[in-house]
């Protein structure tokens, strides 16, 4: 059974760089076909695509954010993280990773973790 | 980007009773990659429905998704104590990305 799992810093300053990782466990980050996602979720709203990545180190972004984030791959670990500059309170959010084909909804979700942005 | 306006925004509800969830796009969704998700409180979303009116693996078949183009139907035919939470709509046919999801509509028990 696939299992994904967000880990990192739950506090976070403003102006700092937020920085989550996703480990997946029960299959292979480099299948091919699978692409590795981040969405977000701010406390009582909506879900937000952040981005994604293929194994191969491929990457699309949500054009919103874009200027502030890169994603990135480690096979060798199977994990993918997520890295958000120059954060403010509006980053405040249940970070989740998941995974999905290409123009595929995401199958796979990790639990989510809670970043608070704040001094 | 394609903007997804669910309606309505709280379905007060009984058990037993037959649940219609809207969400419409504000261009033609390709090729009908439209999703649905379910969200109860501390969880993350479990996909429900994949090309409009594919259940996923594990999902009962009252539920069911239709619709194409701008129009998506998300009917829960008789609800279960278990199917109150918030349902999401989710588009992924743009190409490239970004996928947009749905503000989300709260079922609730009345």
């Amino acid at each position: 059974q696939l299992q994904l799992q967000e880990s990192g810093p739950g506090l976070v300053k403003p102006s700092e760089t937020l920085s989550l990782t996703c480990t997946v466990s029960g299959g292979s980050i480099s299948s091919s076909s699978y692409y590795w996602g981040w969405i977000r979720q701010p406390p009582g709203k909506g879900l937000e695509w952040i981005g994604s990545i293929y194994y191969s180190g491929s990457t699309y972004y949500n054009p919103s954010l874009k200027s502030r984030v890169t994603i990135s791959v480690d096979t060798s670990k199977n994990q993918f993280s997520l890295k958000l500059s120059s954060v403010t309170a509006a980053d405040t959010a249940v970070y989740y990773c998941a995974r999905h084909f290409w123009r595929s909804p995401f199958d796979y979700w990790g639990q989510g973790t809670l970043v608070t942005v704040s001094s | 980007e394609i903007v997804l306006t669910q309606s309505p925004g709280t379905l007060s509800l009984s058990p037993g009773e037959r649940a219609t969830l809207s969400c419409r796009a504000s261009q033609s969704v390709s090729s009908s990659y439209l999703a649905w998700y379910q969200q109860k409180p501390g969880q993350a979303p479990r996909l429900l429905i994949y090309g409009a009116s594919s259940r996923a693996t594990g999902i009962p078949d009252r539920f069911s998704g239709s619709g194409s183009g701008t129009d998506f139907t998300l009917t829960i035919s008789r609800l279960e104590p278990e199917d109150f939470a918030v349902y999401y709509c989710q588009q992924y046919g743009s190409s490239p990305p970004p996928y947009t999801f749905g503000q989300g509509t709260k079922l609730e028990i009345k």
